[in-house]
């Protein structure tokens, strides 16, 4: 089965910049996309084909995509970007979409 | 402006069956894909399935294949998504989201406000 795999956990002080990643043999050859999920809420899309920001979403919001390896990162974090954030794919091969694992930011 | 808007929160027991809705307006429902997805209680978002409703063609994650039915009413813009057995294992909240893109690696913008389906004897 087709697996992205995030780190279950990144803790960052306010301020700082967190990084989340998301691997995967080869994702650089994918369009990845990126969600902001927080409780009894509906996800929310933070980043697109990688590198995009949808209107609304701070600049502090960015994305790379290279090699196995696919991050986001989120600059000069505030309290309010504490969530669970999940990447995502589309698999050609099955034309499935998978998300990834799940990686819960805590703002310290 | 685009909207999902899904029914509200189910309590069933096992064996049961249930369809749940997800309402759209503010866009052509029948010129783009729309996807279920799953949270389980604790756990991450799990992708169940897509419909076209232009034609109903319909893609299943194989872990929800044969379990559930994603099915679509053109003639008022809602799609549903239906189990004929219900098992606990079942509980978990269900989102229908939008796929919005130029291709098939297309991601989800807009997303209804979640199902909560509750299975329990």
């Amino acid at each position: 089965s087709y697996v992205l795999t995030q780190p279950p956990s990144v803790s960052v002080a306010p301020g700082k910049t967190a990084r989340i990643t998301c691997e995967r043999n080869n994702i650089g050859s994918k369009s990845v996309h990126w969600y902001q999920k927080k409780p009894g809420q509906a996800p929310v899309l933070v980043i697109y084909y990688d590198s995009d920001r949808p209107s609304g979403i701070p600049e502090r919001f960015s994305g790379s995509n290279s090699g196995n390896t696919a991050t986001l990162t989120i600059s000069r974090v505030e309290a309010g970007d504490e969530a669970d954030y999940y990447c995502q794919v589309w698999d050609g091969g099955n034309g499935l979409y998978v998300f990834g694992t799940g990686t819960k930011v805590t703002v310290l | 402006e685009v909207q999902l808007v899904q029914s509200g929160a189910e309590v069933k027991k096992p064996g049961e069956s249930l369809k749940i809705s997800c309402q759209t307006s503010g866009y052509s429902f029948t010129s783009y894909w729309l996807a279920w997805v799953r949270q389980m209680p604790g756990k991450g978002l799990e992708w169940m399935g897509i419909i076209y409703p232009g034609d109903s063609d319909t893609t299943y994650s194989p872990s929800f294949q044969g379990h559930v039915t994603i099915s679509a009413d053109k003639s008022i813009s809602t799609a549903y998504l239906q189990w004929s057995s219900l098992k606990a294992s079942d509980t978990a909240t269900y989102y229908c989201a939008l796929r919005i893109g130029y291709d098939s690696s297309g991601y989800y913008h807009h997303w209804g406000q979640g199902t909560l389906v509750t299975v329990s004897s």
